[in-house]
C-alpha cells in the first residue's frame, strides 16, 4: 500500500497563476483533509471532507477550493495564487475518530 | 472554541535524559487527543492517542502520555531520549462533534545534545 500520495512534491508559481494539488489514498478511508504548515504556526486545516460527496471549511479556507473526486481522491485548487499562500501543504486521511495518515507534503512557493 | 496550546517552542535535552513535552487543551466535551511527530522534511506520524479509559497511554518509540482532566493536559513523556528523537512534536484535539477533523498545537521542536 502506498498510503497517502501527493503530487507534485515541489512547485513554484507566479502571483495570479492557478494550480491544483492532487491527493490520493488507498486505505479506504472515508475522511480526507488538506492542511498548510507555516513556521511557528503548526498545521492549520484548510478544508476537509468527512465522506465522499461532502466538503467543509476549516480554519483557513480563503483562496482555496477543493473537490472530493471519489473516495480515494481529494484535490486542492488555488485559483489565483498569492505570496501568502507560500507554504507546505499536507493531505491526510482517516476513519472517523481515528488517527490521520499524512502524505509527504507539497512545498509551494508563490513569487 | 477548541484550542491546543504547547507552551514550549523549543526544548533541548541531553541524550539519555528524560523528556516531558507539555500540551494543554480547551474543549467542552470529552476530548480525543493525539500526539504526532514530524522529522525534518517528512509528513506527520502518530505517536499515540487517547479516547477514553486508562489515562496513561503507551505509544510507539517508547513514548507515553498522561491525560489529566483536572489540568486539561495531555503531556508526552519518554524516560530516556535518543538522538533520533530530535524532531518536531505536535499535540492535537478533535475539532468537531463528528470527530472528523483535528486542531493542532503550534508544535515543540526537540533538540538532543550528546
Amino acid at each position: 500500500n502506498a498510503g497517502v500520495t501527493q503530487t507534485p512534491k515541489f512547485q513554484v508559481l507566479k502571483t495570479g497563476q492557478s494550480m491544483t494539488l492532487q491527493c490520493a489514498q488507498d486505505m479506504n478511508h472515508n475522511s480526507m483533509y488538506w492542511y498548510r504548515q507555516d513556521p511557528g504556526m503548526g498545521l492549520r486545516l484548510i478544508y476537509y471532507s468527512a465522506s465522499e460527496g461532502t466538503t467543509d471549511k476549516g480554519e483557513v479556507p480563503n483562496g482555496y477550493n477543493v473537490s472530493r473526486l471519489n473516495k480515494r481522491e481529494f484535490s486542492l485548487r488555488l485559483e489565483s495564487a498569492a505570496p501568502s499562500q507560500t507554504s507546505v501543504y499536507f493531505c491526510a486521511s482517516s476513519h472517523r475518530y481515528n488517527e490521520q495518515f499524512f502524505g509527504p507534503g507539497t512545498r509551494l512557493t508563490v513569487l | 472554541a477548541q484550542s491546543v496550546t504547547q507552551p514550549d517552542i523549543h526544548i533541548t535535552v541531553s541524550e539519555g535524559a528524560s523528556l516531558e513535552l507539555r500540551c494543554n487543551y480547551s474543549y467542552g466535551a470529552t476530548p480525543y487527543l493525539f500526539w504526532y511527530v514530524q522529522s525534518p522534511g517528512q509528513g506527520l506520524q502518530l505517536l499515540l492517542k487517547y479516547f477514553s479509559g486508562d489515562t496513561l497511554v503507551q505509544g510507539i518509540k517508547g513514548f507515553e502520555a498522561e491525560f489529566k482532566r483536572s489540568q486539561s493536559s495531555f503531556n508526552l513523556r519518554k524516560p530516556s531520549v535518543h538522538w533520533s528523537d530530535a524532531a518536531e512534536y505536535f499535540c492535537a484535539v478533535v475539532l468537531n462533534q463528528a470527530g472528523t477533523a483535528l486542531i493542532f498545537g503550534k508544535g515543540t521542536t526537540l533538540s538532543v545534545s550528546s
